[in-house]
């Protein structure tokens, strides 16, 4: 599968700030996921997008699938510190299969 | 809740040695998948079925094998383990195949992470 691109690589965040990664690809795509990695665990999913334009939300994450169904953003607001870890985008094509993002590393700026 | 369980969560193992990573799902879906984190690489598919007895490569099959006897099962094989192949090691598993919203999500189990010295 491709590689999405997922921007930005790695982002501090603090405690209070809004902080927006996004997901852009070459390909259409019917589903688009976002994941979380806390360290040392599995990515547990977030929220699930399935028609372009959607706006979803889960607490103060909030995603939204692009109109071109070439992208994805997600939007975490009044981050706390047990909002970092890893967060990846994915991205279903019509034939099901999955390509990820290489991943957003989130960290608490000191 | 959906259940994906990988029986080792920390392998050290030497180069040449057959490695097994097991993995089992208990919610009856159809797919599973494995995958290799590397980082900065992202999540990249190593194997994938979609059946018993059925597999498929994904994108970097080279040096892995697989195995799914059973539905609920599906093992990940190093035949003889190399220093590249260190690396965190995630197994999924999704209902089905299909256009049903929520058909592919995927649930991946807590990683293996094995080291080959």
């Amino acid at each position: 599968g491709q590689q999405l691109n997922q921007s930005p690589q790695s982002m501090f965040i603090q405690e209070g700030e809004d902080v927006s990664m996004n997901c852009t690809s070459s390909s259409i795509f019917n589903t688009w996921l976002w994941y979380k990695q806390d360290p040392g665990e599995g990515p547990v999913l977030l929220i699930a997008l399935y028609k372009a334009g959607e706006l979803t939300s889960n607490g103060r994450l909030t995603a939204q699938f692009g109109i071109t169904r070439k992208d994805s953003f997600l939007n975490i607001s009044a981050s706390i510190p047990s909002d970092v870890g890893i967060y990846f985008c994915a991205g279903q094509a019509s034939d099901y299969k999955l390509s990820f993002g290489a991943g957003t590393t989130v960290t608490v700026r000191a | 809740d959906v259940k994906v369980t990988q029986s080792s969560r920390y392998l050290v193992k030497r180069t040449g040695e057959k490695v097994f990573l097991e993995c089992v799902q208990d919610m009856d879906h159809e797919n599973m998948f494995w995958y290799r984190q590397d980082p900065g690489l992202g999540l990249r598919l190593i194997y994938f079925s979609y059946d018993v007895k059925m597999k498929e490569k994904g994108d970097i099959p080279e040096g892995y094998s697989v195995s799914r006897e059973k539905k609920e099962r599906f093992s990940l094989i190093l035949e003889s383990a190399s220093t590249n192949q260190t690396s965190m090691y995630l197994c999924a598993s999704s209902l089905l195949r299909g256009p049903a919203s929520g058909a592919n999500v995927l649930t991946f189990g807590a990683g293996s992470r094995l080291t080959v010295l």
